[in-house]
C-alpha cells in the first residue's frame, strides 16, 4: 500500500498570507496526485489533479507542484473562504488519501 | 449539471450488511471516461476510499476492507450500489458516492454524503 503523509496536520494563518501544505508518498507516484478542500458538513471539492492541473472553476490562487514522492499545495493569498481542511490523494496504485491538514484562522 | 445522491438506512446493526445506493442525475452513467466510487469518512476523521466500478461492471476495492465490500451498477436505473458485510462500530461513517475520472482517478463530482451508524 502507498501511504500519504501530510504536513503540517494543522496550520494557523491570516487572510492574505501565503500558505503551503506538503504531502509525501511512501513510494514514487509520478504525478498521480490530487488535492481536495473540505469545509465542515460538506463533501470534498476537487482543487488540483495530476499534481499541478487546476480544476475548472477553482481560483488561480491555488496551485500544486511536485512529482515522485513530494508534493505541495500553495494558496498564494488566503481568502476567508479558504479556511478548511485539505486532503491529498494518490492514484498511482489504487487510491489512498492523506490524513488531512486543517487550515485555521490566526 | 451532474448530481449524485446517496440513499439507504441510517442505522445498521452490528454483524449485519450495510447497503447504500447512489443515483446519478443530469448526466450519463454509461461513459468510459468515468468510474463511480464510494468513499467514507468516520466522524471527525479523514477520507477512506472503499472502491470503484465502471459502467461495464469492472471493480476495484480497498484491500483494507478485507473483501467485505461489494459494488454493483445498474445502468438502466443510473444507479450504483455499495454493500459492506459484517459491519462493526468501526464502519460508522459518512458515506459519499462520487464520479471518478478514468484518466487520473480523481473524484470531480461528489454526493452530499449519508451518515450510517452501526449500533444495536
Amino acid at each position: 500500500d502507498i501511504q500519504m503523509t501530510q504536513s503540517p496536520s494543522s496550520v494557523s494563518a491570516s487572510v492574505g498570507d501565503r500558505v503551503t501544505i506538503s504531502c509525501r508518498a511512501s513510494q514514487g507516484i509520478s504525478t498521480w496526485l490530487a488535492w481536495y478542500q473540505q469545509k465542515p458538513g460538506k463533501a470534498p471539492k476537487l482543487l488540483i489533479y495530476a499534481a499541478s492541473s487546476l480544476q475548472s472553476g477553482v481560483p488561480a490562487r491555488f496551485s500544486g507542484s511536485g512529482s515522485g514522492t513530494d508534493f505541495t499545495l500553495t494558496i498564494s493569498s488566503l481568502q476567508p473562504e479558504d479556511f478548511a481542511t485539505y486532503y491529498c490523494q494518490q492514484t498511482n496504485s489504487l487510491i489512498t488519501f492523506g490524513q488531512g491538514t486543517r487550515l485555521e484562522i490566526k | 449539471q451532474l448530481q449524485l445522491q446517496e440513499s439507504g438506512p441510517g442505522q445498521v446493526k452490528p454483524s449485519e450488511t450495510l447497503s447504500l445506493t447512489c443515483t446519478v442525475s443530469g448526466g450519463s452513467i454509461s461513459s468510459s471516461s468515468y468510474y463511480w466510487g464510494w468513499i467514507r469518512q468516520p466522524p471527525g476523521k479523514g477520507l477512506e476510499w472503499i472502491g470503484s466500478i465502471s459502467y461495464r461492471g469492472g471493480t476495484f476495492y480497498n484491500p483494507s476492507l478485507k473483501s467485505r465490500a461489494t459494488i454493483s451498477v445498474d445502468t438502466s436505473k443510473k444507479q450504483f450500489s455499495l454493500k459492506v458485510s459484517s459491519v462493526t462500530a468501526a464502519d460508522t461513517a459518512l458515506y459519499y458516492c462520487a464520479r471518478e475520472a478514468s484518466e487520473g482517478n480523481f473524484f470531480d463530482q461528489w454526493g452530499q454524503g449519508t451518515l450510517v451508524t452501526v449500533s444495536s
